[in-house]
């Protein structure tokens, strides 16, 4: 996707490790967002940024942290990852808060095992 | 209850059929609705968008809201096998989108 990297693309983790995810824009936009999307569940909003440091917390934010020290890169860590943080994680940039544009990265694909 | 609710299907036309894809929400306060398509290994793209009730139409593609019934449809006419993806409806909450859970359709050639 155009302006929009995840990395890894895939990842196979055990239970109880430390896990970073990493989205990298180049369309300098104030807003980034953390989805995972799960089987019955839809996408649901981990983490999300308005700038610099400035970060707030998702309907599923437990058992993640976020970190934002440059507007191109927004982190994802799992502190101590479980086999219920399986899930694809999707990144998401916007200019404003509207979501009208909200441009998707291709995701990560999260085994813990 | 969930904010918002989609049929998962699968749905599966053939092709050149009409599709009609549906959301119910239950929060009155949202204004923008929008329709993100999903093919497999990739992430969503914005389709279309509807500010408040009515009808917008870009294409093959008609999207409806009807505030009234906390309701909302995407129509595919003349569908095509490229149209085969998953279906997301979203809603714009306060800083967030609400998802639907996606309606996966394919499109028999």
């Amino acid at each position: 996707d155009a302006g929009i990297t995840q990395s890894p693309r895939h990842k196979v983790t055990e239970t109880g490790t430390p896990v970073t995810l990493r989205c990298h824009q180049t369309e300098n936009h104030r807003y980034m967002y953390w989805y995972r999307q799960d089987p019955g569940h839809g996408l649901r909003l981990i983490h999300y940024s308005y700038g610099v440091k400035d970060t707030d917390k998702g309907e599923v934010s437990d058992g993640y942290s976020v970190s934002r020290s440059k507007t191109e890169d927004f982190l994802l860590t799992l502190e101590s990852a479980t086999s219920s943080q399986t899930s694809v994680y999707f990144c998401a940039i916007s200019e404003s808060t509207r979501g009208l544009g909200y441009t998707f990265g291709s995701g990560t694909r999260l085994t813990v095992v | 209850q969930k904010e918002v609710e989609q049929d998962p299907g699968p749905l599966s036309v053939p092709e050149g059929a009409i599709v009609s894809l549906n959301c119910t929400y239950s929060n009155s306060a949202f204004q923008y609705f929008m329709w993100y398509r999903q093919y497999s290994r990739k992430g969503p793209e914005l389709l279309m968008y509807t500010y408040s009730s009515g009808n917008k139409e870009d294409g093959r593609f008609t999207a409806q809201v009807d505030k009234s019934s906390k309701y909302i449809s995407l129509f595919i006419r003349d569908s095509q096998p490229s149209d085969s993806a998953t279906y997301l409806c979203a809603m714009q909450g306060a800083n967030n989108l609400f998802f639907g859970t996606g309606t996966r359709l394919t499109v028999i050639p």
